[in-house]
């Protein structure tokens, strides 16, 4: 089946400095890749839609300055987290669908990426 | 504005079967979605249902009726695995996935 490869699952870091999470489609392309954010308890948010070879959308309220994304090949997007804070620790999950659009095989999801900013 | 409705927790007997509903007011619908998701890990994909009626799929089955704007997951024979939380999303006529924020089920011996 489609899987979709995210790393780091988990991650600490300072205050004041930028996380990178990997995420990869292993075994089909991907020309758009979502990333949502989960706070405990909480439903996921939709954070941006990434595009492959085009700037990224993002969702109301999401900082793309502090959000960065790259979507530079079919098989790989990446969010940095920039001059993260404590408020920015959250679970972060990517997801995308395989069927190109055929909603029949649902939007397959990374493993998630804990982040803890302290 | 966009809104799902799911209960927010619910508990079961391990054999029993129980249902989960979701209700939706969204702009445009594409299909209705159900996943799975244990504590700390990412969704999984449980089901999609795009015209009424009622899919099965093993001791799981999703129905949905669009006039009613209404959709239930049903799960049968319950194991102790089945704890998780379970989550219902709406495509909209943007294709953008709304999620509701989830049914926690517990599953009791």
């Amino acid at each position: 089946g489609a899987v979709v490869s995210q790393h780091p699952s988990r991650v600490i870091c300072k205050s004041g400095t930028s996380v990178k999470i990997e995420c990869r489609s292993l075994d089909f392309q991907a020309t758009t890749m979502f990333w949502y954010r989960q706070f405990p308890k909480q439903s996921l948010m939709l954070m941006a839609t990434s595009n492959e070879g085009s700037k990224a959308t993002y969702e109301q309220g999401v900082e793309k300055d502090k959000f960065l994304i790259n979507h530079a090949s079919l098989t790989l997007s990446t969010l940095t987290v920039t001059s993260a804070h404590p408020e920015d620790s959250s679970f972060y999950i990517c997801s995308a669908n395989p069927g190109q659009g055929d909603s029949n095989y649902g939007y397959t999801f990374g493993s998630g990426t804990r982040l803890t900013v302290v | 504005g966009q809104n799902i409705d799911q209960p927010t927790e619910m508990t079961a007997t391990e054999g029993a079967i129980v249902q989960i509903n979701c209700t939706y007011q969204t702009s445009g619908f594409n299909g209705l979605f159900w996943y799975q998701q244990h504590a700390g890990e990412a969704p999984t994909f449980l089901s999609y249902n795009v015209l009424d009626g009622l899919e099965e799929k093993g001791r799981f089955s999703s129905f949905l009726s669009r006039s009613k704007g209404y959709s239930y997951l049903l799960l049968k024979e319950l194991q102790m695995k089945d704890s998780a939380s379970y989550l219902c999303a709406v495509l909209d006529s943007n294709y953008q996935l709304i999620w509701g924020a989830g049914t926690k089920l517990i599953i009791k011996p």
